[in-house]
């Protein structure tokens, strides 16, 4: 069973770097996991922000970044805005026709 | 406008079944793979279920396997959840994405595997 883990909450200020990360509760993330990042506000639906590692999904702020930092897939935020407060959920491709979201990251903007 | 709207959801009793349907329009849906991923109330995204263009592979987590069936029709563009035996556990706002497996970037293909188009979501309820 493969658990894809999460930050459950982070805060950053107005104008300050948040990273998040994506990791694997037994090994490490790899870009052939092909780690993408997806923003949720409460009541909405999902929003594609980063595929592939490292590329933003069409009309996405450059202030989000993907990358692998260490052992992990990582999505910066540098320059927060009030209105990125917001959940944040990676997934990873694990093959044989199987997704496996992460547990999601609470951002708040403070 | 790329659009995916969910449908279908209501309130089931335990052992019910119920089914889905997500309309897409503004793309040609033939041509992509289409994924159900829900999210229970309160709790984060889960994937359900993959299908590809041609409906060959299909593709189901092991809590919903045997019980949900995934099928599209492309002619009228629209993907489908047969869900079956619904337990409490199953309820959740459904999600319809589109899926890309892969990109063309200058004559490169490049693999990809993500979701870059969701519907609104539609809700549904396993409940006495």
């Amino acid at each position: 069973q493969t658990v894809v883990t999460q930050e459950p909450s982070f805060s950053v200020s107005p104008g300050g770097t948040v990273t998040l990360t994506c990791g694997l509760s037994s090994g490490s993330v790899f870009t052939s996991y092909y780690p993408s990042w997806y923003q949720q506000t409460p009541g909405q639906a999902p929003r594609t922000l980063i595929y592939n590692t490292n590329t933003r999904s069409s009309g996405v702020p450059d202030r989000f970044s993907g990358s692998i930092l260490g052992n992990k897939a990582a999505l910066t935020i540098t320059g927060a805005q009030a209105d990125d407060e917001s959940d944040y959920y990676c997934v990873l491709y694990v093959g044989s026709g199987s997704w496996v979201f992460g547990g999601g990251t609470k951002l708040t903007v403070l | 406008e790329v659009q995916l709207v969910e449908s279908g959801g209501d309130l089931v009793q335990p052992g019910g079944s119920l089914r889905l349907s997500c309309a897409a329009s503004g793309f040609t849906f033939s041509s992509y793979s289409m994924t159900w991923v829900r999210q229970a109330p309160g709790k984060g995204l889960q994937w359900v279920s993959y299908i590809s263009s041609s409906s060959s592979d299909m593709y189901y987590a092991d809590s919903v396997k045997g019980r949900f069936t995934i099928s599209r029709d492309n002619a009228k563009n629209s993907l489908y959840l047969q869900m079956n035996s619904l337990r409490a556990e199953d309820t959740a706002v459904y999600y319809c994405a589109r899926y890309r497996r892969n990109v063309a970037k200058d004559i490169v293909i490049l693999p990809v595997h993500y979701f870059d188009i969701w519907g609104q979501g539609t809700t549904v309820t396993v409940s006495s």
